[in-house]
C-alpha cells in the first residue's frame, strides 16, 4: 500500500534553533497536511496545502508543496520547549487516506 | 479544542470481549472517518461515512464495523477482540469528505486488552 515516507525519524535540537523535516511518497498527492501530535492526544492540524509548488505559513511553521507533488516540507523556526511532539504528513489519494510515519521533536531548553 | 467528541476516553476489556466506541464529528462536519494508532505505529486509516454512507475503507479488520446516525454521530463497534487491538482510535471529522478536507481529530479512546 501507499507509504509516506518522513525523515528525519527523530531530531534533538536546542531552543531556539531552526527545524527542517519532509516527506515524500511513491505516489502524487493533490493535497498535504501536516499535523503535530502530543503524546496520549488526537493530531492538531498545523497547515495545509492544495497547490504544487504553494509555500504557506502559519506563525512560525512554513510548509511547502513539492513541484513534483510527490513531496513536501516542513520548517519551524525558533524553536520553543512547546514544539516537541510527534509531526505527521498527511494526504489523500484515490478514496484513501495516508499518514506518514512521523517525525518526533525534542527541544532542549 | 477540535470541536470532535470522543467516548470513552479509556477503555479496559478482555479478549473476546466486544466494544463500542463513540465520536461526535464539529458542528456541520457531515464526514467521520477512524483510525487506529498502536504502540510504535502511525495511524492506519479504518473507515470513512459521509452523511450516514461508507464512503471509503483502510485497513479494518472483519471483526470491526461502524456506522454513522441521522444526527452524523458515528460508532465504531470492535468484537471478539484480541490483544493485538490494544491501541488508541481517533475519530476525525470533515465538512464534505472529499479528499482534499481537512480533517479535525478528536482526543481518542485508548483501549486496552487484557
Amino acid at each position: 500500500g501507499q507509504q509516506l515516507n518522513q525523515s528525519p525519524q527523530s531530531m534533538f535540537i536546542q531552543e531556539g534553533e531552526d527545524v527542517s523535516m519532509n516527506c515524500t511518497s511513491s505516489s502524487i498527492f493533490n493535497t498535504w497536511l501536516w499535523y503535530k501530535q502530543d503524546p496520549g492526544e488526537g493530531p492538531v492540524l498545523l497547515i495545509a496545502l492544495y497547490k504544487a509548488g504553494e509555500l504557506t505559513s502559519n506563525g512560525r511553521l512554513t510548509a511547502q508543496f513539492g513541484i513534483t507533488r510527490k513531496d513536501s516540507f516542513l520548517n519551524i523556526s525558533a524553536s520553543i520547549p512547546s514544539d516537541v511532539g510527534i509531526y505527521f504528513c498527511a494526504g489523500p489519494t484515490g478514496n484513501q487516506f495516508y499518514f506518514g510515519t512521523g517525525t518526533s521533536l525534542t527541544v532542549i531548553p | 479544542d477540535s470541536g470532535v467528541t470522543q467516548t470513552p476516553k479509556h477503555l479496559i476489556t478482555a479478549t473476546g470481549q466486544r466494544v463500542t466506541l463513540r465520536c461526535s464529528p464539529r458542528s456541520g462536519d457531515l464526514s467521520v472517518y477512524w483510525y487506529q494508532q498502536s504502540l510504535d505505529q502511525g495511524l492506519q486509516f479504518l473507515i470513512q461515512y459521509y452523511n450516514g454512507e461508507e464512503r471509503a475503507k483502510g485497513n479494518i479488520l472483519e471483526r470491526f464495523s461502524a456506522q454513522q446516525f441521522p444526527d452524523l454521530h458515528s460508532e465504531l463497534n470492535l468484537s471478539s477482540l484480541e490483544l493485538g487491538d490494544s491501541a488508541l482510535y481517533f475519530c476525525a471529522s470533515s465538512v464534505q469528505g472529499a479528499g482534499g478536507d481537512e480533517q479535525y481529530f478528536g482526543p481518542g479512546t485508548r483501549l486496552t486488552v487484557t
